[in-house]
């Protein structure tokens, strides 16, 4: 089984900042991963799919980069409703496997 | 719109069974593998089961090959998962999930339910 590893568990920062979260697998999952986000009481959102496609709606500010085993989401100005919890995901072996998840919360 | 609502969770003894339903709704869903997913009381993300398109194959992972069983219905644009022998364990919000079509494997899940809550308690 491929084990995500995301860091950090908590990330604080405040509105206009920037963020990146981290994705690490346990071996390549070439670029299978995708990122989704997960509010309070809400179903996760997917984000981005193959490491740096952004889903449809997604707004330009995130993007998602890395192959291999390092992936990298990154938030260029953070909004008021980006403030959730964070996925990773890979589809490149079974079983589908998620990270822990970090929580991005305002400081 | 394209939509998935999940149904028949609900409070369970330990040792008992029950059967989650999925509708979908805006899209082909014949065209669609379709996931389970769940996620206990604070805790992360579980990717459960997968089913191809046409229901010719299915995944599952290790914490519940053998007591879970995910089956659709295409003509009823449904998906379901029996659960068996549930314990404590099981309890969690139960998602259903579309995977984007791919060429190479499951794509990602683009699509989501609003979830169904199981407990499972004595």
């Amino acid at each position: 089984e491929i084990v995500l590893t995301q860091s950090p568990a908590t990330l604080s920062l405040s509105p206009g900042e920037g963020a990146t979260l981290s994705c690490r697998a346990s071996q390549s999952i070439r670029s299978f991963l995708a990122w989704y986000q997960q509010k309070p009481g809400r179903a996760p959102k997917l984000l981005i799919y193959d490491a740096s496609n952004r889903a449809t709606g997604i707004p330009a500010r995130f993007s998602g980069s890395g192959s291999g085993t390092d992936f990298t989401l990154t938030i260029s100005s953070l909004e008021p409703e980006d403030f959730a919890v964070y996925y990773c995901q890979q589809r490149s072996q079974w079983p589908i496997t998620f990270g822990q998840g970090t929580r991005l919360e305002i400081k | 719109e394209e939509q998935l609502v999940e149904s028949g969770g609900g409070l369970v003894q330990p040792g008992g069974s029950l059967r989650l339903s999925c509708a979908a709704s805006g899209f082909t869903f014949s065209s669609y593998e379709m996931n389970w997913v769940r996620q206990a009381p604070g805790k992360g993300l579980e990717w459960l089961s997968d089913i191809r398109s046409s229901g010719s194959a299915t995944f599952y992972a290790d914490s519940v090959r053998g007591r879970f069983t995910i089956s659709r219905d295409n003509a009823e644009n449904s998906l379901s998962l029996q659960m068996n022998s549930l314990t404590a364990e099981d309890t969690a919000i139960y998602y259903c999930a579309r995977a984007r079509i791919e060429v190479l494997g499951t794509g990602a899940f683009d699509v989501w339910g609003q979830g169904t809550k199981v407990t499972v308690s004595s």
